[in-house]
């Protein structure tokens, strides 16, 4: 049981280039969410998927798009990378049945220059 | 909106001290309440939670008590060890089907022999 998995783990890019990040979790859970961290804020919500067929836009949605692929993988894309999006990108999922947990993957640490 | 305000960091104790992290909460209805830890190069782990007023959350010696009177959610612990170094996030869920979690900004703890 690898619970949530995301690929890359590291990433550079330059300004303008477009990449995906890859996210999977194998615990059968409808809902699958998609965070930043950076320094002194804690995690924002970028976009969130309830279930399988439907996204929705988080607290920070500017210059990404997401899609949910089936019920285990979801996809963060940015199409035209800056350097306000260089952070730690955090993918979680959760079943959504009153006890509200998340679980989260590693990350993926990616910087624009 | 919902919001969590929690200490500021970072936290510096000698193993064997007591540990206290506040954590106040903002929301409407009744929230769940969630401290997550993180090691470093890790992603986030649930450390304990509570779903309704008065409920205590405990794991690894960690303890909450969800306080409605004064919208808090403090984390204890009553002897710290070097291994409890990592940053804790205290979150609320919003309670809506898609489970969203807000964090607050998060508190760094260093445990030092």
């Amino acid at each position: 049981n690898a619970g949530v998995t995301q690929t890359p783990k590291f990433q550079v890019l330059k300004t303008g280039q477009s990449m995906t990040l890859q996210c999977a979790q194998d615990m059968n859970h409808n809902s699958m969410y998609w965070y930043r961290q950076d320094p002194g804020m804690g995690l924002r919500l970028i976009y969130y998927s309830a279930s399988e067929g439907t996204t929705d836009k988080g607290e920070v949605p500017n210059g990404y798009n997401v899609s949910r692929l089936n019920k285990r993988e979801f996809s963060l894309r940015l199409e035209s990378a800056a350097p306000s999006q260089t952070s730690v990108y955090f993918c979680a999922s959760s079943r959504v049945d009153g006890l509200n947990e998340q679980f989260f993957g590693p990350g993926t640490r990616l910087t624009v220059l | 909106g919902d919001s969590v305000t929690q200490m500021e960091g970072p936290v510096t104790l000698s193993e064997e001290a007591f540990l206290t992290i506040n954590c106040t909460y903002t929301a409407t209805g009744y929230p769940s309440l969630f401290w997550y830890v993180q090691y470093p190069g890790e992603g986030l782990q649930l450390l304990l939670k509570a779903t309704k007023a008065d409920d205590k959350g405990s794991n690894k010696g960690f303890e909450a008590t969800y306080r409605k009177e004064t919208t808090s959610f403090h984390l204890e612990k009553g002897s710290v060890q070097v291994s409890d170094s990592a940053v804790y996030f205290c979150a609320l869920s919003d309670q809506t089907g898609a489970n969203n979690l807000f964090f607050g900004t998060g508190t760094r703890l260093t445990v030092i022999p």
